[in-house]
């Protein structure tokens, strides 16, 4: 079975500064794929970035990028330039290969942006 | 592109009452499809998932069911409400192959009173 482990209940960074939020995981697949979610207030989930086990470089989109140390089974997501749309709820998520249709979720972690 | 809809956005029911919830997808064919329940403040718990039409699977035991009567339509149905059912509810789908993300739709507020 996946665990996914989010450390942080809640973050806050001003805005303009980059952020770090905590991702561990825990499987014993060697093949898998890691994903983080965004959550506003308004409730829809957006997916943001994803890293395949076997990618060797990090993944980014935009002011998005992951932080992915295989060794360590961490996938943090940072965040660079907080503005004040990014306050929202984010989730990390893993999904193994072979025949799974369900990815595992972590509990999330609130991010607050102040201005 | 692809497309889910998901409706409606918001719902207030009695005890008792039945319940029918619709997603439809659009612009792709055979996707995974999922209901996910989110209790305020808590993270996802998976209710029904369904890799193809007349395919249903539950995570867990409860009085809620789901269909997917056509490939891109998943229906989340209750016969009779209880107070527990209340939350927020979230459809999604996936490609059907590989390791793909997730893609939800905005999600129903529903009330139990």
């Amino acid at each position: 079975a996946q665990k996914i482990t989010q450390t942080q209940p809640g973050m806050f960074v001003q805005e303009k500064e980059a952020v770090t939020l905590d991702c561990t995981y825990d499987t014993s697949d060697q093949s898998y794929g890691l994903f983080w979610y965004k959550q506003p207030s308004s409730g829809e989930m957006i997916f943001l970035i994803y890293q395949g086990s076997y990618d060797e470089q990090n993944a980014t989109e935009g002011r998005y990028s992951l932080n992915f140390q295989k060794a360590r089974k961490s996938a943090n997501l940072v965040i660079s330039a907080s503005q004040l749309g990014d306050s929202a709820m984010y989730f990390c998520a893993c999904l193994r290969s072979g025949g799974s249709y369900i990815p595992t979720f972590g509990r999330g972690t609130s991010l607050i942006v102040h201005p | 592109s692809q497309t889910i809809h998901q409706w409606p956005a918001t719902l207030v029911q009695p005890v008792g009452s039945p319940l029918s919830l619709e997603c439809t997808v659009e612009g792709t064919s055979n996707p995974n499809l999922y209901w996910y329940r989110q209790a305020a403040g808590r993270g996802l718990q998976l209710l029904f998932y369904s890799v193809g039409i007349g395919q249903i699977s539950s995570e867990v035991p409860q009085n809620l069911s789901a269909s997917r009567p056509q490939d891109r339509q998943f229906i989340l149905s209750s016969k009779k409400l209880l107070l527990s059912d209340s939350g927020f509810y979230l459809c999604a789908w996936s490609e059907g192959r590989g390791r793909q993300p997730q893609h939800f739709g905005d999600g129903t507020r529903l009330s139990i009173l």
